[in-house]
């Protein structure tokens, strides 16, 4: 059984369209999280939620908005899409224990192109 | 903000060699922790160190943590042809979201 997946794993579209992301983790944990990487894998966190509330939300547009209809799944839902949204987005989850931050189980991505 | 920098950035070696890869960080942490990412895969989870540890061992790999030097290593001992992948340091600046280095690109032939 797969932990975290993602679907799709390959989503090519044009600029301007809306598109949707999905992940489900089947691992019971209550936080989960959407990272972007990019073409020279860098990774960066976009947002946070526990146990379907949002935690963080760095610096991202306002054109990406996550959503969470219940622990084991956090959506990302990205608006006007532009050229600069091309890279790979991925899905984690991990528990959070007290003393900082847990070992995160990832998605095998999704490879947005935006052309 | 980027927390981890690795170094090497690109490391090429033969088949039962080791290899060690460094990470240096910015702020305090609770832990740090290594990922391996093959091509085209999502990121694994390696090791955690926490940062009253010093040294800690999981199979071929030893990590180790100086926190007066804000810096980690991790070596793989006898490496083989599948440990070719990207390895990421990554903190918790003392919260919970992890903040991941550039990485380092370990290639290994056989």
């Amino acid at each position: 059984d797969t932990a975290v997946s993602q679907t799709p794993k390959y989503l090519v579209t044009q600029m301007g369209n809306d598109k949707s992301i999905k992940c489900e983790q089947n691992l019971g944990h209550d936080t989960m999280y959407w990272y972007k990487q990019d073409s020279k894998k860098f990774l960066k966190i976009m947002f946070s939620y526990n146990n379907k509330e949002l935690i963080i939300n760095e610096t991202v547009p306002n054109r990406f908005s996550p959503k969470s209809p219940d622990k084991a799944h956090l959506n990302l839902h990205i608006n006007s899409l532009e050229l600069g949204d091309s890279a790979v987005y991925f899905c984690a989850s991990s528990h959070i224990p007290s003393g900082g931050a847990s070992e995160q189980y990832f998605g095998p991505g999704t490879r947005l192109t935006v052309t | 903000s980027q927390q981890g920098e690795e170094d090497p950035q690109a490391l090429s070696i033969q088949e039962g060699e080791n290899a060690t890869m460094n990470c240096s960080y910015k702020t305090s942490i609770n832990n740090l922790q290594w990922y391996r990412q093959n091509s085209g895969r999502g990121l694994v989870h390696l090791i955690l160190i926490r940062s009253n540890e010093r040294e800690k061992h999981s199979g071929r790999l030893r990590v180790t943590l100086d926190t007066s030097k804000k810096s980690s290593s991790l070596l793989i001992t006898a490496s083989r042809a599948a440990d070719t992948a990207s390895y990421f340091c990554a903190t918790d600046n003392a919260g919970t979201a992890l903040i991941f280095g550039k990485g380092t690109t370990l290639s290994v032939s056989s």
